[in-house]
């Protein structure tokens, strides 16, 4: 079945950084977008960012523009995401998400992973 | 930034129908989606495309369209369907998503 399971979040002090990574199986990663997507505590749901199939078109949420950034491993179906100078609000648990496949004009985030915790502090 | 704006709470007994509300001035030009997220999990995708049911998602979950607001409703509500739901979109140009501020929906 499709799953993706999220990895690297951790206790960073405010400064730091951190890389997640995001394992996908049950589907073929090359031919979707893919996304991340955080929730700090008792809050809403935040897009931080997508990147299509070949990683050549990206887009950030302001809030983490040019602190974050995203990339994939096509050949073995994993997403990436670079945080430096990460901040205490940036305290959150991170999902990443399958979006489109290529060529759909559809942007459903289906399925998601169950998310790694980031605490700055 | 562009926002979407949700009610935070929304109340309804077993059986009865709920009505969650979205409003963006982008939505008449975008798709909007809906998220159900149940305490200590993942959202999990119940409308897509306004109105589109996934499979697996039951037929009391509906969606609409008009103007600037969407509507999810679920009829004949039961008590598993107590969760957070968050719509989402994108910006006029279509390169920036968005999601509300989320809706608590509880079964009394």
């Amino acid at each position: 079945q499709v799953q993706l399971v999220e990895s690297g979040g951790d206790l960073v002090k405010p400064g730091g950084s951190l890389r997640l990574s995001c394992a996908a199986s049950g589907f073929s990663f090359s031919d979707y977008y893919m996304s991340w997507i955080r929730q700090a505590p008792g809050r809403g749901l935040e897009w931080l960012s997508y990147i299509n199939t070949r990683g050549d078109t990206i887009y950030y949420a302001a809030s983490v523009e040019g602190r974050f950034t995203i990339s994939r491993d096509n050949a073995n179906s994993f997403l990436f995401l670079q945080m430096n100078d990460l901040r205490v609000e940036d305290t959150a648990l991170y999902y990443c998400a399958r979006g489109r496949i290529n060529g759909a004009a559809d942007e459903r985030l289906d399925p998601w992973g169950q998310g790694t915790l980031v605490n700055v502090s | 930034s562009y926002e979407l704006t949700q009610p935070p709470s929304v109340s309804v007994s077993p059986g009865q129908t709920a009505m969650i509300t979205c409003s963006g001035d982008a939505l008449p030009k975008q798709y909007a989606y809906w998220y159900q997220q149940k305490s200590g999990q993942a959202p999990v995708l119940v409308i897509y495309k306004d109105s589109a049911r996934p499979s697996g998602i039951p037929e009391r979950f509906s969606g609409s369209s008009s103007g600037t607001t969407v509507t999810l409703t679920i009829s004949g509500v039961q008590a598993e369907d107590e969760a957070d739901y968050h719509c989402q979109s994108a910006d006029s140009s279509g390169d920036y998503w968005v999601f509300g501020g989320g809706t608590k929906l509880t079964v009394l």
